[in-house]
């Protein structure tokens, strides 16, 4: 089975940092995708999480703790074009069961 | 390079028809997944073609079935629709891996099927 869990929507300043955290329960893991989903288009790879840690991808950074069951996706320095929905995807060899997503406003 | 491409973009049924959804990869990958997008929610697994096989499925009734070609493209086909089945038909790119980490997979722009 899968449950996977975010925020429904989070609000955030221009230049400011925001913590995105996903908590999921699912059968056969691989690792955790992470995308960006701006509305109308579909979605962009932003990370794919395998070992548990930190990965840094410029100004996204990415979190996965396998034990805990959970990750969480870093943005520093918001900009207006992150204004999108972030969609938390846990993988199943190339079976990737997404949450809900959840939506990033950033206000001037 | 071409990325992964859908079509048509958009689609009209009546409920009760039948629809066919296409979608070529991205040159180089041999693997493709659909998914379905309902408004506002996060996409849903349909299922995985590789090597013209079905090779993982989620929850969908089997008014949902598919086919891969030789060149890797891949048809997604609807029957008898459902008002339920309105939603973005998602079409995913990638590399087969048997085991352990996976490769990205690359989405299309999406088919949005509007059933009446």
């Amino acid at each position: 089975g899968q449950n996977i869990d975010q925020p429904t929507e989070m609000t955030a300043t221009e230049g400011a940092i925001v913590q995105i955290n996903c908590t999921y329960q699912t059968s056969g893991f691989n690792g955790l995708f992470w995308y960006q989903q701006h509305a109308g288009e579909a979605p962009t790879f932003l990370s794919y999480n395998v070992l548990d840690g930190l990965e840094e991808k410029g100004r996204f950074s990415s979190f996965l703790s396998r034990s805990k069951g959970y990750s969480y996706l870093l943005l520093k320095e918001l900009q207006m074009k992150d204004s999108a929905s972030y969609l938390c995807a846990p993988d199943s060899w190339g079976k990737l069961q997404f949450g809900a997503g959840t939506q990033v406003v950033v206000t001037p | 390079d071409a990325g992964v491409t859908q079509s048509p973009t958009h689609l009209i049924k009546t409920r009760g028809q039948q629809v066919t959804l296409r979608c070529s990869p991205k040159s180089g990958h041999d693997t493709v997944s659909w998914y379905q997008q309902a408004l506002g929610q996060g996409p849903q697994f349909i299922f995985q073609y590789y090597e013209e096989e079905e090779r993982q499925r989620g929850n969908f009734p089997d008014r949902f079935s598919g086919h891969q070609f030789p060149n890797y493209s891949s048809e997604l086909n609807v029957n008898a629709l459902l008002l339920g089945d309105s939603a973005l038909y998602l079409c995913a790119s990638s590399l087969y891996r048997t085991r352990g980490s996976s490769y990205e997979q690359y989405f299309g722009p999406g088919t949005r099927l509007t059933v009446t």
